[in-house]
């Protein structure tokens, strides 16, 4: 399955953060969500073979990366305190009908 | 744009009786449609799906759903709710058919309650 890490995390204002995922074996594509409390997930961006595929309405300072041995992460710089959200990732892979995307349990931020 | 508009942020019902969670899209093309369902500290699991041909769908845990193109509109039934029910629900929509993207909009969800 898709696993993140770490589960629970507190930054404060300011500070830079990295939260990983493992995408499941042999999927090609990752997305990211923030899900703030109360709310539903948010699409942040969309990782395909290691290239940005799409991004939502999250500026700069929020950027990933994706390897090829099936991991990725997301980081965000300069920390705001509305960035304290779950966030999870969900893994796919390209099929000619739809994504399925798989997701992991989530990371909790918390930003002070 | 996509949207999904979920009526009711807060379902209760008593256990045995009927679960039915509304859901409202809006898309400029034939969409994809989920339900997703998210229990205390966990990510989010598929409960079922719409893609393309029998508009009455049926999931997991016996859940179904039923595309209604005229209304867009996308409800998710269970017949008989369980204590094991309980947990938040979300109704998302894709629109990207045929790409690789598959982003998902999801709407702000409903929360049920199953009372013993």
């Amino acid at each position: 399955g898709v696993t993140q890490s770490p589960t629970h995390l507190i930054k404060t204002r300011g500070q830079q953060v990295t939260l990983r995922c493992s995408s499941q074996s042999g999927h090609n594509t990752v997305s990211w969500y923030q899900q703030a409390l109360g709310q539903g997930p948010q699409f942040i961006f969309q990782y395909y073979r290691e290239e940005e595929n799409g991004r939502g309405n999250f500026p700069p300072r929020f950027s990933g990366l994706q390897f090829p041995n099936d991991s990725s992460e997301l980081n965000v710089n300069a920390l705001e305190l509305d960035d304290s959200a779950l966030y999870l990732c969900a893994s796919s892979v390209d099929s000619q009908l739809y994504n399925e995307q798989f997701f992991g349990p989530g990371t909790r931020l918390t930003v002070l | 744009a996509q949207s999904v508009t979920q009526l009711g942020s807060h379902v209760s019902v008593s256990e045995g009786a009927l679960v039915l969670l509304r859901c409202n899209y809006s898309s400029s093309v034939p969409p994809y449609l989920f339900w997703y369902v998210q229990y205390p500290n966990q990510g989010l699991q598929l409960l079922l799906k719409y893609t393309t041909g029998a508009t009455l769908v049926k999931g997991i845990n016996g859940f179904e759903a039923e595309f209604k193109k005229s209304e867009t509109s996308f409800h998710l039934t269970k017949p008989s709710a369980h204590m094991s029910d309980a947990a938040e629900y979300f109704c998302a929509v894709s629109d990207d058919r045929g790409s690789t993207l598959g982003r998902l909009y999801f709407g702000r969800g409903t929360q049920l309650t199953v009372w013993p």
